[in-house]
């Protein structure tokens, strides 16, 4: 069975950084991209960021391009995604989704979210 | 960025009626859209993918139709857990992209 388990959510100022983690069980976790999808209070789905199996090849929303990286530790069975100079508008349900074999990013099964807030 | 147009916003239908949710892609996607499933304070769950493919444990109730840039959802009769909001999905392209949902609601 296919569990992630997304952590490292919380309240931070405007500017800060943090740091959300995906940790990945019931599957290879190296031959599968994944990807990040926030959700903001109330609104709809939004992609973030996907990364390949071996995490030689990233893509990122343009909202975020510049201040969140997305990598893995495939010896970890761990996603990551570092979020840096956070605005408010930031602030969202942060899903981890695996994609399917290869560079194939579909979003076939999901975590159940980690909340970031950012406020002052 | 392709952008993704479901309708309606909102569908009221009731338990055991035929639902048809659409999605509208702004260029061709061929056939790489999915569509999710997402109840109140719950994670979305992918219902279709690839346009017409059930995922794991999908009830045959739920089926995709369409390609490029015309895409259907049906659910042939409604149970009472399937009121909630339908997210289409493409990957065709660079960012990947949502609509912005289809509430399905009980009349």
């Amino acid at each position: 069975e296919v569990q992630l388990l997304e952590s490292g959510g919380g309240l931070v100022q405007p500017g800060g950084s943090l740091r959300l983690s995906c940790a990945a069980s019931g599957f290879t976790f190296s031959s599968y991209a994944m990807s990040w999808v926030r959700q903001a209070p109330g609104k709809g789905l939004e992609w973030v960021s996907a990364i390949s199996g071996g995490g030689g090849g990233t893509n990122y929303a343009d909202s975020v391009k510049g201040r969140f990286t997305i990598s893995r530790d495939n010896s970890k069975n761990t996603l990551y995604l570092q979020m840096n100079s956070l605005r408010a508008e930031d602030t969202a349900v942060y899903y981890c989704a695996k994609g399917c074999v290869g560079r194939c990013y579909r979003l076939d099964d999901w975590g159940q979210g980690t909340l970031v807030t950012v406020s002052s | 960025e392709i952008v993704l147009t479901q309708s309606p916003a909102t569908l009221s239908l009731s338990p055991g009626e035929r639902a048809t949710l659409s999605c509208r892609a702004s260029q061709s996607v061929s056939s790489y859209l999915a569509w999710h499933q997402q109840k109140p304070g719950q994670a979305p769950r992918l219902l279709i993918y690839d346009a017409s493919n059930r995922a794991t444990g999908i009830p045959a109730r739920f089926s995709g139709s369409g390609s490029g840039t015309d895409f259907t959802l049906t659910i042939s009769s409604l149970e009472p857990e399937d009121f909630a909001v339908y997210y289409c999905q493409q990957r065709s392209n660079w960012p990947i992209t949502f609509g912005q949902g289809t509430r399905l609601e009980i009349e």
